[in-house]
């Protein structure tokens, strides 16, 4: 009964690979995002997507490739990792749309070290 | 793009005291004004949030300010306890440089706050 789940919890990796994060929420919300929180706890907008469409991407480099196969999953590819990529990778989700806002719902988080 | 600014960035109170996390925001726009909690190892949650029509919330011992004309908010917590131990997040909506009539939440850099026994 997980509302919004991540896979993996952890990802150890060397520089210049690809990986992806799953995001899957079972909320029935039309937006999903992608948050990254460095080693400062610092929590920063990356992706978001409304009912599969890219509406946020806030100068996050080109590496990293957002995909919504359906309004209930947002994945993350990430190509040639960096040691700087080293980072907590949030996803969250909410009911949300045009002016009024809702609650964002967090997953559980995907730790990722780059070697 | 549009910033909050969040103080202190650590907070130690006894316990049983009040603690107060004061937060700033430049966007004139935004309306919604969300605080998280965040354990250690754990994801942030929402604890309460505040919209700009009302100018104070209360749940228990939690309460949140909002000062529209001064552009700041603040998060109270009466009779602390070690469990309140955690970082706090404030955030505001804020519009998105990405795309016209597009918002993000904007999040200030938190605050460690300790509740000693």
């Amino acid at each position: 009964d997980t509302a919004v789940s991540q896979t993996p919890k952890y990802l150890v990796t060397q520089m210049g690979n690809d990986k992806s994060i799953k995001c899957e929420q079972n909320l029935g919300h039309d937006t999903m995002y992608w948050y990254k929180q460095d080693s400062k706890k610092f929590l920063k907008i990356m992706f978001s997507y409304n009912n599969k469409e890219l509406i946020i991407n806030e100068t996050v480099p080109n590496r990293f490739s957002p995909k919504s196969p359906d309004k209930a999953h947002l994945n993350l590819h990430i190509n040639s990792l960096e040691l700087g990529d080293s980072a907590v990778y949030f996803c969250a989700s909410s009911q949300d749309g045009g002016t009024v806002t809702y609650e964002q719902f967090f997953g559980p988080g995907t730790r990722l070290t780059v070697l | 793009g549009e910033n909050v600014e969040q103080h202190p960035s650590t907070l130690s109170v006894q316990e049983g005291d009040s603690a107060v996390i004061k937060c700033t925001y430049s966007d004139s726009a935004s309306n919604y004004f969300p605080w998280y909690k965040q354990e250690l190892g754990k994801r942030p949650q929402l604890i309460i949030d505040i919209r700009s029509n009302v100018g104070e919330k209360k749940d228990q011992r939690i309460a949140v300010t909002l000062n529209k004309t001064a552009k700041h908010f603040s998060l109270h917590i009466t009779e602390t306890q070690p469990e309140d131990s955690a970082v706090y997040f404030c955030a505001a909506k804020t519009r998105s440089y990405s795309g016209a009539g597009s918002y993000q939440l904007t999040f200030g850099k938190g605050t460690k706050l300790s509740v000693i026994p």
